[in-house]
Formats: C-alpha cells, structure tokens, sequence
C-alpha cells in the first residue's frame, strides 16, 4: 500500500452508465490529481486540486466530472463514457513543500466501457 | 512546465549497471528531478529525487550536472524484476506538483 487508496480496482460499465471513482489519502497531503493512462502512451493529467480547489482541468469532457469534498477524498464521477474511454485511472496526491517527493500514487482503477 | 526526453526503451542483463539519462533543457530555478518507476497496472512509484549534484539512496544514484539540463538515473545491478517504465519528472513543488509525463524509457532486463 502507498498511502493512497483507489476504488474499485476494476470496473466495467456500459455507455449509458453512471459510476463513481473513488480515491483516499491519509498522508497529510494538500493536492490530489486524476491520471489517466492509455493502453502504451503516457500518463495524461486529468484534474489538479490544491487544498480542496480546482487548480487544473486539462481540456477534459464534461463526460467526467471530478469532485473533492476534503483534503483526503476524490471522487470522478462518469457518465455517458465511450469506449475509447477505457483505461487506467490513478489518483495521486502530493504535499507542496521543498522536502516532499512528488507524486504517490495509488494502484490504478481499470476501466472498461462496453 | 519543463519538458522532457528520454531513450524509449533500453535492454541490459542481470548484474549489469543501468544509466537512464534525461534531458530538460528549460528546467527552471525552483524545479526538482523525480523519477519513477511503473509496473503495468500499477500508479508510479517514486524512485528518487534531486535537485543538484548526486544523490543516493538504497535503491538508485541520481547524477545532476551543473547546469541541470540533464540528469542520470543510475541502477546498480539491476535484475528481472526491474523490468519497467522509468519516468523523469521535472517540476516545481509548490502550488500542487504539475508535470508533464513522457513516454518514460522501457528497460527491459533479460536473464
């Protein structure tokens, strides 16, 4: 365990679905963000929040819909997905200071749309 | 944001030392290095981190030339279980970490 926690690890849902991402992190950390990563490419940074707020979305559809209730919880709410939607998801969090080390990241939800 | 280049993908052998070199030609002033490692189906896992000259730890060397433009990751020994993806982050710690992720080199460790 990395001290952040993704749930459910594997998820299928069909295009007229509804579902939930869920993401916890209990290191004291003040930035969560949503990856997402394709079959062979690199990881594409989805959403930034810095101390609950919303600093970045990176051009994402609406079709995604991100939620932070507090420090240590993220959620990605999905609706109407694609199928070239399908991919890994992580969560990371961060601490913003000149010791810290970057990202943790948790172990991924992988998504199928069907 | 700094941007980055790496080889696509490396092999070596087991026992063998690895050196995984980056380029960040804008690296700004207040920019860290961070590598990471990622196995398929798996987040990234923080390998090391600098800011200038060498560091080390249990796991990794990270040589920082002068001018930062470029950084080497150095894996002693390396073994089957090391076969990953190695990505060089460049970035700026404050105000949420916001990097842009490279395609990371593959190493590939054959027996």
């Amino acid at each position: 365990e990395t001290g952040v926690t993704q749930t459910p690890r594997h998820l299928v849902m069909g295009m007229t679905n509804k579902k939930s991402l869920k993401c916890e992190q209990h290191l004291g950390h003040n930035a969560m963000y949503w990856y997402k990563q394709s079959a062979k490419k690199p990881l594409e940074l989805m959403f930034v929040y810095n101390f609950k707020e919303q600093t970045e979305n990176n051009s994402v559809p609406s079709r995604f819909s991100p939620e932070c209730p507090n420090s240590s919880h993220l959620f990605l709410h999905l609706h109407t997905l694609q199928p070239e939607d399908s991919a890994l998801y992580l969560c990371a969090s961060s601490q913003a200071s000149a010791d810290n080390y970057g990202y943790t990241f948790g172990s991924g939800t992988r998504l199928t749309v069907v | 944001l700094a941007k980055t280049t790496q080889p696509i993908s490396m092999d070596s052998y087991e026992g063998q030392e690895v050196n995984i070199t980056c380029s960040h030609n804008n690296i700004a002033t207040n920019d860290y290095i961070t590598w990471y490692q990622q196995f398929p189906s798996q987040g990234p896992r923080f390998i090391i981190q600098g800011y200038k000259t060498k560091v080390t730890n249990e796991v990794a060397s990270l040589f920082i030339p002068a001018d930062r433009k470029s950084s080497t990751l150095s894996l002693p020994r390396v073994s089957l279980s090391d076969t990953a993806v190695y990505y060089c982050l460049v970035g700026d710690m404050t105000g949420g970490f916001k990097t842009i992720f490279g395609a990371g080199t593959r190493l590939f460790v054959k027996a």
